[in-house]
């Protein structure tokens, strides 16, 4: 069984600071790797993905992989109150088939 | 304006009834992939097509059934053989980005509840 795990949660950062979130996988052969921001009662939005070993930035958010220890992170930088959400880690295996981790809660204090 | 839609929003369902959840996308996308969510979980996927009159079951397919006639259709029922519907359930799309690699993107949601 392919197996994406997350930090249990809830995170709580101060507004400004630097929230880490992090993100294991069971499964080698993984391609693609994807973290979705899903506010309460909303579907998934995509925002970043990164599919080779080291950091990919995109404004206020890092994301960064490491193969050998099969581990993907995301940094969000300068955290703000809409950062409030729900993180998914998704991890690409066979057929495009996406597989998600549970899932962590963000809040930032204002 | 390109997108997925998924309808209806809300839904309720009696005891030992069928219902479908629609999902249409205007993307040109050939794969579609049906996922429930459960509060405090990740997505698991139900059911995924890649291609017109072909699908797949996903991890949790027992209780569920799709059809795929159509390219831009991907119509989910819930039969009554599932026993714990209740959750929302998301229909995505993919589309390839740069590098070739796959994206996948969700439809808004419809969340069904069991009276």
């Amino acid at each position: 069984q392919k197996e994406v795990e997350q930090n249990s949660g809830p995170l709580s950062v101060p507004e400004g600071a630097i929230a880490s979130l992090n993100c294991t996988y069971s499964d080698r052969g993984s391609q693609s790797f994807f973290w979705y921001r899903q506010y309460s009662g909303k579907s998934p939005e995509l925002i970043m993905f990164i599919y080779s070993n080291g950091d990919k930035e995109d404004g206020r958010f890092t994301a960064q992989l490491n193969k050998a220890s099969q581990y993907v992170s995301l940094l969000i930088r300068d955290s703000q109150p809409s950062d409030s959400a729900t993180y998914l880690c998704a991890v690409t295996g066979a057929n495009s088939k996406l597989t998600f981790g549970k899932g962590i809660t963000l809040s930032v204090r204002p | 304006d390109g997108g997925i839609t998924q309808s209806p929003k809300y839904l309720f369902r009696k005891e030992g009834q069928n219902v479908t959840l629609s999902c249409e996308q205007n993307l040109n996308h050939d794969a579609m992939y049906w996922y429930r969510q459960d509060p405090g979980q990740g997505l698991r996927l139900i059911y995924y097509s890649q291609i017109v009159n072909d699908f797949q079951k996903g991890d949790i397919a027992e209780g569920y059934s799709v059809s795929r006639e159509k390219k831009e259709s991907f119509p989910l029922t819930v039969t009554s053989a599932q026993k714990n519907p209740t959750a929302f359930y998301l229909c995505a799309s993919i589309s390839r980005g740069a590098g070739g690699f796959d994206e996948q993107f969700f439809g808004p949601g419809t969340r069904l509840t069991v009276l």
